[in-house]
């Protein structure tokens, strides 16, 4: 079985500042990772997803993430902070019941708030 | 319209409405979901359509009756719903194909749900 826990439900950092949001997985398969945002208001938008390619992912708004299997851990990080990234975060691990098919469902972590502070 | 679309975006219904929700994909894909999200818990799949076919129902009462007529819409009906059902409910779809390869779910707007 595959699961995912979010380290710190709340993240404040000042704009400008490394942005830093922790995900760390449990699968006795090689997974697939997926991190999304959900603004006020809003449906999750995908921010990006590792398939087991190149184990440095970068994604939109200048997010990147970075696949450690030795850590179980699929972080997103940002250089720079903007005000505009204050969101809810979640990261997700899709499921698969024998390692060869996937079952088309996704775990989700609890998620992450960010606040970006002036 | 582009993306996945959810209607209404607001609903405020006593508890013996019945009301529905709506979900339009035009992604061209053939799995949809219905999520409940609830403040302060993770993200609840309630039901999943592969091929217009209902392959999961995770245990949600029966007062949650969901259809799938083809492949691009998803509803989910409501009937004498309680206090707690209130949340954002989320339609997602994506593009399901054999082996472990995997596409990522795209998501609706949402629809927040307020039950008096």
């Amino acid at each position: 079985a595959q699961s995912v826990t979010q380290l710190g439900s709340h993240v404040s950092v000042s704009e400008g500042a490394l942005v830093l949001l922790r995900c760390n997985y449990s699968s006795s398969v090689p997974p697939y990772l997926f991190w999304y945002v959900q603004y006020p208001n809003q449906g999750l938008q995908l921010l990006l997803k590792y398939t087991s390619a190149a184990t440095l992912v970068k994604g939109i708004n200048g997010f990147e993430a970075e696949f450690k299997k030795s850590e179980t851990s699929f972080h997103l990080t940002k250089p720079s902070a903007h005000m505009s990234d204050a969101a809810e975060y979640f990261c997700a691990v899709s499921t698969t019941l024998d390692g060869s098919s996937n079952t088309g469902k996704l775990i989700f972590g609890q998620g992450t708030t960010l606040q970006v502070k002036p | 319209e582009t993306g996945v679309t959810q209607t209404p975006r607001h609903l405020v219904m006593g508890m013996t409405n019945k009301k529905s929700l709506k979900c339009e994909q035009h992604l061209g894909h053939n799995a949809m979901y219905w999520y409940k999200q609830s403040a302060k818990k993770p993200l609840e799949l309630m039901f999943v359509y592969n091929f217009k076919e209902q392959t999961e129902n995770n245990s949600v009462p029966s007062r949650f009756s969901p259809e799938c007529p083809n492949s691009s819409h998803l509803f989910l009906h409501l009937h004498t719903l309680q206090p707690e059902d209130s949340a954002l409910y989320l339609c997602a779809s994506t593009k399901r194909s054999g082996g472990r390869a995997v596409d990522e779910q795209y998501f609706g707007p949402g629809t927040r749900l307020t039950v008096t």
